[in-house]
């Protein structure tokens, strides 16, 4: 059975620093992957989709990352601001797009 | 842009009640879902469906069942609502269309958190 790991689970950082999400999953046999942003008692927002062929996707100041083989994708923050704090969530895509979720890394970017 | 709507934001009801929740995609979708959200649990997938009046089990079916009548609609059931009932049920959907950008990307709707008493 799919699992998915996210490291660390809470991270508080000072504005203007770039930061680094983790993502791990234990089987490779994925469609895609898919980062999530979720704010407090709202639904969960698609920020970044990678395909099980590529390798990285970018958006602004958002960089995913993904490593089949090796059970692992990253996303990278550049610059974080105050307003990036919320919940990121990782989750991998199987067949009909059914999505394993992680639990979860809540950011704080502190001003 | 992506709409996925559902039909209530807040919803409180009683032990023994039939639940429904509803959600409408405006994107010609395919595949559907349903998910709760528990604190500590994370997301777990209920039920989801790849065509109209088809449907298939998630992790966590029991106690709950669905109906996709129109491609656009997915309903959840709660047939008899119970207090471990009480969460935050996200519905989403996704395309199967392979030469879209947005190719299985799912895209979720605004939570429904249910109370039951």
């Amino acid at each position: 059975k799919q699992e998915v790991t996210q490291i660390p689970a809470a991270l508080s950082v000072p504005e203007g620093e770039n930061l680094v999400l983790n993502c791990s999953f234990t089987d490779s046999a994925i469609y895609n992957l898919q980062w999530f942003r979720q704010d407090p008692g709202k639904g969960l927002t698609s920020l970044l989709l990678i395909q099980s062929s590529q390798r990285e996707q970018t958006s602004g100041r958002l960089n995913a990352s993904l490593d089949k083989s090796s059970g692992r994708s990253t996303l990278y923050i550049a610059a974080s601001q105050p307003g990036d704090s919320a919940t990121y969530l990782c989750a991998v895509g199987t067949s009909y797009g059914k999505l394993t979720f992680g639990q979860g890394t809540i950011l704080t970017v502190h001003p | 842009d992506v709409k996925v709507t559902q039909s209530s934001r807040y919803l409180v009801k009683r032990t023994g009640e039939k639940v429904f929740l509803e959600c409408v995609q405006d994107m010609d979708h395919e595949n559907m879902f349903w998910y709760r959200q528990d604190p500590g649990l994370g997301l777990r997938l209920i039920y989801f469906s790849y065509d109209v009046k088809m449907k298939e089990k998630g992790d966590i079916p029991e106690g709950y069942s669905v109906s996709r009548e129109k491609k656009e609609r997915f309903s959840l059931i709660l047939e008899s609502a119970s207090t471990n009932q009480t969460s935050m049920y996200l519905c989403a959907s996704s395309s199967e269309d392979l030469g879209g950008s947005s190719y299985n990307e799912q895209f979720f709707g605004p939570g429904t958190r249910l109370t039951v008493l």
